[in-house]
């Protein structure tokens, strides 16, 4: 059974802090991992795809980090503010058909 | 980024009645489309591929007859929960796109409460 697996649960910080959470994910069978926002009462927001091994992407003030040898990836946010305020899910596709296994996700609550 | 309605996002039903849900790709055609489920602290659990024209797969455990998948279009799909009980109240999400390991689209989900 493929499993990914997010920490922390959750996480406090205050604005203007900087902060980070991670993903691991079966280093076999690769295809990608996925990065999702998902604020309240809305649609979860694509933030990455990554697919290649030593990749980094940045959004703003956001960036991930891949390794897909040892099976984990670093979501990094600079400089928190009150709008980043989310659950951030990462998602392994078991294969290429683009079934998603989702962790159960880092809940950010940054306080003004 | 695409965009994704679902409808309706809340519903509170009596146990026995089935609900109908739409999954609507608003700006792209999606041959497919995912459906996905989440009970309280739990992960997003895939529940069935949707695909445009045939069948739906099914994952392992997930009761075909009791969740119907309906694809007749390119833009929208329909999960039924039929004859629905307690144990199915839960938070509903669809997506499109996603073939090949690709950027998933999503809904923004439906809460089905069953009394």
């Amino acid at each position: 059974i493929l499993n990914v697996e997010q920490s922390p649960q959750s996480l406090h910080v205050q604005e203007g802090d900087s902060t980070n959470f991670t993903c691991s994910f079966p280093s076999s069978n690769f295809y990608a991992l996925h990065w999702y926002r998902w604020e309240t009462a809305k649609s979860p927001e694509a933030l990455f795809v990554m697919t290649l091994n030593g990749d980094e992407k940045k959004k703003g003030r956001i960036s991930a980090t891949l390794n897909t040898k040892e099976g984990y990836s670093y979501l990094y946010i600079k400089g928190s503010q009150p709008e980043d305020s989310a659950t951030y899910l990462c998602a392994f596709p078991s294969s290429n058909t683009g079934k998603l296994i989702f962790g159960q996700g880092t809940t950010l609550q940054v306080k003004p | 980024g695409a965009v994704v309605s679902q409808h309706p996002s809340r519903v509170i039903c009596k146990s026995g009645t089935s609900v109908k849900i739409e999954c609507r790709s608003l700006d792209f055609q999606a041959t497919t489309m995912f459906w996905y489920r989440q009970f309280p602290k739990q992960s997003l659990m895939l529940m069935a591929t949707s695909n445009e024209g045939s069948k739906a797969t099914y994952e392992q455990g997930v009761e075909k007859d009791k969740f119907l998948i309906n694809h007749a279009s390119l833009t929208l799909s329909t999960l039924t929960v039929t004859s629905a009980h307690p144990e199915d109240s839960s938070f509903y999400i669809c997506s499109g796109g996603g073939i090949g390991g690709d950027t998933q689209y999503f809904g923004p989900g439906t809460r089905l409460t069953v009394l």
